[in-house]
């Protein structure tokens, strides 16, 4: 079946300019999860969702960083004002069950703020 | 606080020897530990978690909750075990965190 999506997969924003990024987490699945990538770094948590909740949004970097799942499905993540430091790849994971279940994990959008 | 350490950023070796990818971890719980791995334009997928016990592609894994260690091992590296290696660990399953990677390259 299909695997969990993510579009745009390249965005160019200018400094300022707000972006919405989508994942489309595979069919079914209660939880999920958005990471940021820098270069040369490993994924770092940003939110977490279970179905339309936002469980934990300890990682967001600052309030102009905004993520929602409303009909517990698909998720947007929201950047507002768009920063340099906020280039990177911007990954979404999900799972079936909260648990002990396999993160099945997005192509990511590859984000380049000039 | 860095919760996960990969000391190695490149770690070379040649077909057939051992290979042995470091991860160290600062947790006072009972974490589970995770391994991922990320093959050349393919995404981020699991490759063991060591609540499974399991050898995956020939890769094993020992918590070391003494030296709060989490090595990934393999006893004969193949070319195509070429990647790029993420240590994670969770405490709740709501939150994961990542090492921040070891490129492994497989020499012919």
């Amino acid at each position: 079946g299909a695997g969990v999506s993510q579009s745009p997969r390249y965005k160019v924003a200018k400094r300022g300019q707000d972006v919405a990024l989508r994942c489309d987490p595979i069919s079914g699945h209660v939880s999920l999860f958005w990471y940021q990538q820098a270069l040369g770094q490993g994924p770092e948590f940003l939110t977490y969702f279970q179905n339309e909740a936002q469980l934990d949004k300890s990682g967001l970097p600052s309030d102009r960083f905004f993520a929602e799942r409303p009909e517990g499905s698909v998720s947007t993540l929201k950047i507002q004002r768009t920063q340099q430091e906020d280039s990177a790849v911007y990954l979404c994971a999900s799972s079936l069950v909260p648990g002990r279940e396999t993160q099945y994990f997005g192509p990511g959008t590859r984000l380049l703020v000039l | 606080a860095q919760r996960v350490t990969q000391p190695e950023k490149l770690l070379s070796v040649f077909k057939g020897a051992p290979v042995e990818l470091k991860c160290n971890y600062s947790y006072s719980g009972s974490p589970e530990l995770f391994w991922y791995v990320q093959y050349s334009r393919q995404r981020l997928q699991l490759l063991l978690r060591h609540i499974s016990r399991e050898s995956i592609k020939g890769f094993t894994a020992d918590l070391n909750k003494g030296e709060t260690s989490f090595h990934l091992k393999k006893p004969f590296a193949q070319e195509e075990d070429s990647a790029m290696y993420y240590c994670a660990l969770s405490y709740n399953f709501n939150k994961f965190y990542f090492g921040s990677g070891t490129k492994l390259n497989v020499k012919p």
